[in-house]
């Protein structure tokens, strides 16, 4: 699977866009790019992905390059309960599932009041 | 959320003593998985199931088996715990076609004196 490099904290205010960004410069072809999140002491919870168009789901919206070299993942009004560490995970699925998933140090995203 | 129960939530126990935690799902997904979760580590695959007595070994496999005897039903045995597996469990479940898409369950706090 290819790595992704990812900040280590963000802040962002309550109710404004928290826009995380990804690299995955060295991602291949099949691989697709997932999100995922961890409040604290809590299991990892399943955002959104995508393989080249723009995705958006109830929780987030997912923007990737056209060169699929980076992606931001966007929670469009940011509540306190957003606070938690963000992962993003790129992967193949003839490959990744089954080997599980590969989770980096993720992004700390802590929304302020 | 996804019907996925972990038991116990939380244990202590001694080294040198078996240890077993159970993942239970009501989602009839075909794949499941034990991760454990250690500071400086982030989430690491233990051994994975897809299906009924179908089972792989993860990256961080060794002191540890697993069984599922029923599709709902994932174990983690510690044959023999050693204080280096003090750590947070971690059950996930996916389906066949989407195995990284996986749904986790709230977790397990293992301390092992």
């Amino acid at each position: 699977d290819a790595k992704t490099t990812q900040p280590t904290s963000m802040d962002c205010a309550e109710g404004r866009a928290a826009n995380l960004p990804c690299n995955h410069s060295t991602i291949s072809g099949n691989e697709y790019v997932y999100w995922y999140r961890q409040i604290h002491s809590q299991g990892p919870q399943y955002i959104i992905h995508g393989l080249k168009n723009n995705e958006t789901n109830e929780m987030a919206s997912l923007i990737i390059t056209e060169d699929r070299k980076s992606s931001t993942l966007i929670l469009p009004h940011a509540t306190l309960r957003d606070t938690a560490v963000y992962y993003c995970i790129v992967s193949s699925p003839s490959g990744g599932g089954a080997d599980g998933l590969t989770f980096g140090k993720g992004t700390h995203l802590i929304i302020q009041p | 959320d996804a019907g996925i129960t972990q038991s116990p939530r939380h244990k202590v126990t001694e080294t040198g003593t078996p240890v077993t935690l159970r993942c239970h799902q009501t989602e009839n997904h075909r794949y499941m998985y034990w991760y454990r979760q250690d500071p400086g580590h982030g989430l690491r695959l233990i051994h994975y199931s897809y299906g009924v007595k179908d089972t792989d070994k993860g990256e961080v496999s060794d002191g540890y088996s697993v069984s599922r005897s029923k599709t709902e039903d994932f174990l983690l045995t510690l044959e023999s715990a050693t204080s280096s597996q003090t750590s947070v469990y971690f059950c996930a479940i996916s389906e066949s076609d989407k195995r990284e898409t996986q749904y986790f369950g709230p977790g397990t706090r293992l301390l092992v004196l």
